[in-house]
């Protein structure tokens, strides 16, 4: 199954920075996807990265708040702007192999906690 | 719309013995695919067990079975043998082509404690 490196693993930010998170997969991937888990929640689908195209951002998100960068196959990040504590949650990325057997991998996740 | 609702928040089961973990799901594409991940307290997202819309037998892995009622639209999670370990929250996903990027979309989790 693919790796994926996720970084960083936790932060502590303060309200209205930004953060940027990278996540760089082991082969090259088609589709990446980015995810928040608000406390206590499951996950949220925030929007699909394609490479040399722009970000599909699910109802809810905005390109403002949450831009993606997809540079090439095997990376993108995810930045979260102009934070207040509403925006702490773990956001992960996650990318589909297409084999079955390993399902979507997930990178280790970025736990954010915005003061 | 694509749904999948876990209706049990929380779950205890003793060391050693076997636990149900429900899941239903709602979708109008024939061709779906269905997807259970642990979460322990470190946040990862651990991948257990796929169950494909045209697999014919349930799927397993290790300690780890889906029962799959098609028709019923549940494909609910069995551990056996339950260990300590496995105390975790669990999820489960569904994919569909309803949505060419063919996300993956959550339920909102069992949390499961096992009792020494």
């Amino acid at each position: 199954s693919a790796v994926i490196s996720q970084k960083p693993s936790r932060d502590i930010c303060q309200r209205g920075t930004s953060l940027t998170i990278q996540c760089q997969v082991d082969s090259q991937v088609t589709m990446m996807f980015w995810y928040r888990q608000q406390p206590g929640q499951s996950l949220t689908l925030i929007a699909t990265a394609n490479q040399g195209s722009e970000a599909t951002y699910e109802s809810g998100f905005v390109i403002d708040k949450f831009p993606i960068s997809r540079p090439n196959l095997t990376f993108s990040t995810l930045t979260v702007s102009n934070m207040s504590p509403e925006d702490s949650s773990i956001y992960l990325c996650s990318v589909d192999r297409h084999t079955n057997s390993y399902g979507y991998t997930f990178g280790s996740g970025t736990r954010l906690t915005v003061v | 719309a694509q749904k999948i609702t876990q209706t049990q928040p929380g779950m205890f089961v003793q060391e050693k013995e076997a636990v149900t973990l429900d899941c239903t799901y709602d979708t109008s594409d024939p061709s779906y695919g269905l997807f259970w991940y642990k979460q322990p307290s470190s946040g990862e997202m651990i991948f257990l067990i796929y169950q494909g819309s045209y697999d014919q037998q349930n799927a397993t892995e290790g300690r780890y079975s889906l029962n799959f009622q098609k028709a019923r639209k549940s494909a609910n999670l069995v551990i056996s043998a339950s260990q300590l370990g496995d105390s975790a929250m669990y999820f489960c996903a569904m994919r569909d082509r309803m949505d060419s990027s063919y996300k993956l979309i959550f339920g909102s989790g069992t949390r499961l404690l096992v009792r020494p």
